[in-house]
């Protein structure tokens, strides 16, 4: 069945180190990769998506490449700010059923 | 504004007792999914329903049942079967599945703790 894999957390970084979240799936045809986020009691948030491979999402800074090659939609920001304290789902959407199926999740934290 | 709404956000039940969890959503989406969130397990499926008076089961389903009456409502009820239902709840919706790139869209969630 689907899968995905993230890496291992928490991740704890300084304001406006480079963020790389690593994710890796498993599916059978072409299914469509998302980042979620979530702050803190909140429900998830869609960060960005893209639906073929070579497609990358982007948005409020944060970016991700559809590698089908390697398999990996990994999440990147160039300098993180505090603000970004949240935790990250990688999920992805394909199948008969369409259910998006997530990774674990990981906690980031973003020191002043 | 559109959205999906869920309540109560914070639900405390006592053991063998029954709770319902409320989703509405009015953003016309046919698809609506229940997720439950436990700390480092993700998002675990219970239910989905594609359409109006269908339901099939998630990875989760024991202990849980649903309805679809109404396009815009599907209701959760977590009953005394379900062994460990303290956890974080989450609604949402989608536009109808034939596409895998549709988003799908979450509520803000519901709290519910057994005592």
């Amino acid at each position: 069945g689907d899968s995905v894999t993230q890496m291992e957390g928490p991740v704890t970084l300084s304001e406006e180190a480079f963020l790389t979240i690593n994710c890796t799936y498993t599916a059978t045809g072409y299914p469509s990769l998302f980042w979620y986020v979530q702050y803190p009691g909140e429900g998830l948030q869609l960060l960005l998506k893209a639906t073929k491979a070579d497609d990358k999402g982007s948005n409020k800074g944060f970016e991700a490449t559809y590698r089908k090659e390697t398999t990996s939609f990994h999440l990147e920001k160039g300098s993180v700010q505090v603000s970004d304290s949240a935790v990250y789902f990688c999920a992805l959407r394909g199948g008969a059923n369409s259910k998006l199926t997530f990774g674990k999740g990981i906690t980031l934290s973003v020191r002043p | 504004d559109g959205g999906i709404t869920q309540s109560p956000k914070y639900l405390f039940r006592k053991e063998g007792q029954n709770v319902t969890l409320s989703c509405e959503q009015n953003l016309n989406h046919d698809a609506m999914y229940w997720y439950r969130q436990d700390p480092g397990q993700g998002l675990r499926l219970i239910y989905y329903s594609q359409i109006v008076n269908d339901f099939q089961k998630g990875d989760i389903a024991e202990g849980y049942s649903v309805s679809r009456e109404k396009k815009e409502s599907f209701p959760l009820t977590v009953t005394s079967a379900q062994k460990n239902p303290t956890a974080f709840y989450l609604c949402a919706s989608s536009p109808r599945r034939e596409f895998t790139g549709n988003t799908i869209y979450f509520g803000e969630g519901s709290w519910l703790t057994v005592v």
